[in-house]
C-alpha cells in the first residue's frame, strides 16, 4: 500500500514551457487535492476533486488546470510556466464522501514535487 | 473561509524539554489535523482531531471545538522532532486551510 504517490520529484522548467504533475492514490479515496507550498508558508489549495468526474477551484487556481482521470489519478497541468509558479506541489486524498466514517475527512499527502521555473 | 492561526511562529528547545503549540481557528470544523514537516519536506500526519484528546507516544493533542482552539504537546523533545508543525482545518467538504506553522528547533 503506497498511499499517495507523485511524479516527478523534481523538475526545472523554462518560462513558457508546459508540464503535467501526476498524482495517484491506492486507498480507494473519493476526494483528491492539489496544494502548493511557497518558502516559509503553509500549503494553499490550487484545485480539488470531491469525487470522480468533478473538479473545483481552490484559493490559487490561476495558471493551472486539472484532470481527474479516474478514481485513482488526479493530474495538475501548467500550460505556460511562470517564475511565480516556482514552488513545492503536494497532492492529497481523503475519503470525504463516506461521512459516517469517523475519519472521513482525514487527508493523506504525497511526498511533493519541487518545481523551479527559470 | 476559515482562518487558522498558529503560535508561536518559532520555538527553540533543549533536548528533553516539553512544549505546547497552539492553533486557533475561526469557525466550527469538520476536520482538524496536525502535521509535522520534516527537514526533507515530507508531511507526516500526526493527529486527526476535530475534537477531544489523543495521545501517540510523546505527542498528544487536544481540540476544544466549542472554544475553537487546538493544542499540540511535545514531551521529552528529541532532535528528530525538529521541523515545522502545521495545523490545518476545514468546514464542510472543502479542502484544508493551513496555518503558517511553528518552526521547532531542538538542540542537543
Amino acid at each position: 500500500n503506497a498511499g499517495v504517490t507523485q511524479t516527478p520529484k523534481f523538475q526545472v522548467l523554462k518560462t513558457g514551457q508546459s508540464m503535467t504533475l501526476q498524482c495517484a492514490q491506492d486507498m480507494n479515496h473519493n476526494s483528491m487535492y492539489w496544494y502548493r507550498q511557497d518558502p516559509g508558508m503553509g500549503l494553499r489549495l490550487i484545485y480539488y476533486s470531491a469525487s470522480e468526474g468533478t473538479t473545483d477551484k481552490g484559493e490559487v487556481p490561476n495558471g493551472y488546470n486539472v484532470s481527474r482521470l479516474n478514481k485513482r489519478e488526479f493530474s495538475l497541468r501548467l500550460e505556460s510556466a511562470a517564475p511565480s509558479q516556482t514552488s513545492v506541489y503536494f497532492c492529497a486524498s481523503s475519503d470525504s464522501l463516506r461521512e459516517t466514517s469517523a475519519r472521513a475527512y482525514e487527508q493523506y499527502f504525497g511526498p511533493g514535487t519541487r518545481l523551479t521555473v527559470t | 473561509g476559515i482562518q487558522v492561526e498558529q503560535s508561536p511562529p518559532d520555538l527553540i528547545l533543549q533536548e528533553g524539554a516539553n512544549s505546547t503549540l497552539r492553533c486557533n481557528f475561526s469557525d466550527s470544523v469538520n476536520n482538524l489535523q496536525w502535521f509535522h514537516q520534516n527537514p526533507w519536506g515530507q508531511l507526516i500526519n500526526l493527529f486527526y482531531i476535530p475534537s477531544g484528546t489523543k495521545q501517540n507516544g510523546r505527542l498528544s493533542a487536544t481540540t476544544v471545538a466549542t472554544e475553537r482552539y487546538s493544542l499540540l504537546y511535545i514531551s521529552s523533545s528529541q532532535t528528530t522532532d525538529s521541523g515545522v508543525y502545521f495545523c490545518a482545518a476545514h468546514t464542510g467538504r472543502r479542502a484544508l486551510t493551513f496555518g503558517s506553522g511553528t518552526r521547532l528547533q531542538v538542540q542537543p
